[in-house]
């Protein structure tokens, strides 16, 4: 298995572009999720998808869009990015059936936004 | 969610016991308590996590005080490879979302 993957890896950005991050799991998992790491920071969730067809905001969603586009896929999309969307990105999955679980990480997206 | 307090940085040499201490003074009687780890800048890690009673699993012990308002994380025998940001969450067990703080920093050294 695969578990988590991510891409592209690495991305540059000039302000005012948009792009889409894609992030996909082979594990059959129910929920999915994404984070942002601001250097020296811990992670923090901008948006999740508890099923298929579902999407909630996290702490800063502010600046982007998810798609559940299926089970296996979550893709989360800057419209317009700005310097402050500098960050790497986490994509995670967990098969969430409302008792204690453990999420799963992907490798990470690290975007930068001149 | 209840706020965690972790010490920024530790060091322990290789071979010993790591103690990662986490204060969660304000942890309530449904949310557990979840370690994870973060190695240089891949994506986290789950180590392991428990409500009340003490757990152990194949890569660290979590040791839960009786008023449930701390906690620690052992590494038994530490290595070079644990070297890594270690993250304690606590999280309310019907909200699958998790809540990062800004973790110790552990340097294993030689």
């Amino acid at each position: 298995n695969a578990g988590v993957t991510q891409t592209p890896k690495f991305q540059v950005l000039k302000t005012g572009q948009s792009m889409t991050l894609q992030c996909a799991q082979d594990m059959n998992h129910n929920s999915m999720y994404w984070y942002r790491q601001d250097p020296g920071m811990g992670l923090r969730l901008i948006y999740y998808s508890a099923s298929e067809g579902t999407t909630d905001k996290g702490e800063v969603p502010n600046g982007y869009n998810v798609s559940r586009l299926n089970k296996r896929e979550f893709s989360l999309r800057l419209e317009s990015a700005a310097p402050s969307q500098t960050s790497v990105y986490f994509c995670a999955s967990s098969d969430w059936d409302g008792t204690e679980n453990e999420q799963f990480f992907g490798p990470g997206t690290r975007l930068t936004v001149l | 969610d209840a706020k965690t307090t972790q010490p920024p940085s530790m060091d322990c040499a290789e071979g010993r016991a790591a103690n990662l201490p986490c204060n969660h003074s304000t942890i309530s009687g449904n949310e557990y308590v979840y370690w994870y780890r973060q190695i240089h800048s891949q994506g986290p890690q789950y180590i392991i996590h428990g409500l009340k009673n003490n757990e152990t699993n194949e890569m660290a012990s979590l040791i839960i005080t009786e008023d449930r308002k701390s906690s620690t994380l052992i590494l038994p025998h530490a290595t070079l490879r644990d070297t890594a940001v270690y993250y304690c969450i606590v999280r309310v067990v019907i909200a699958d979302k998790l809540i990062f703080g800004t973790g110790t920093r552990l340097q294993v050294f030689p």
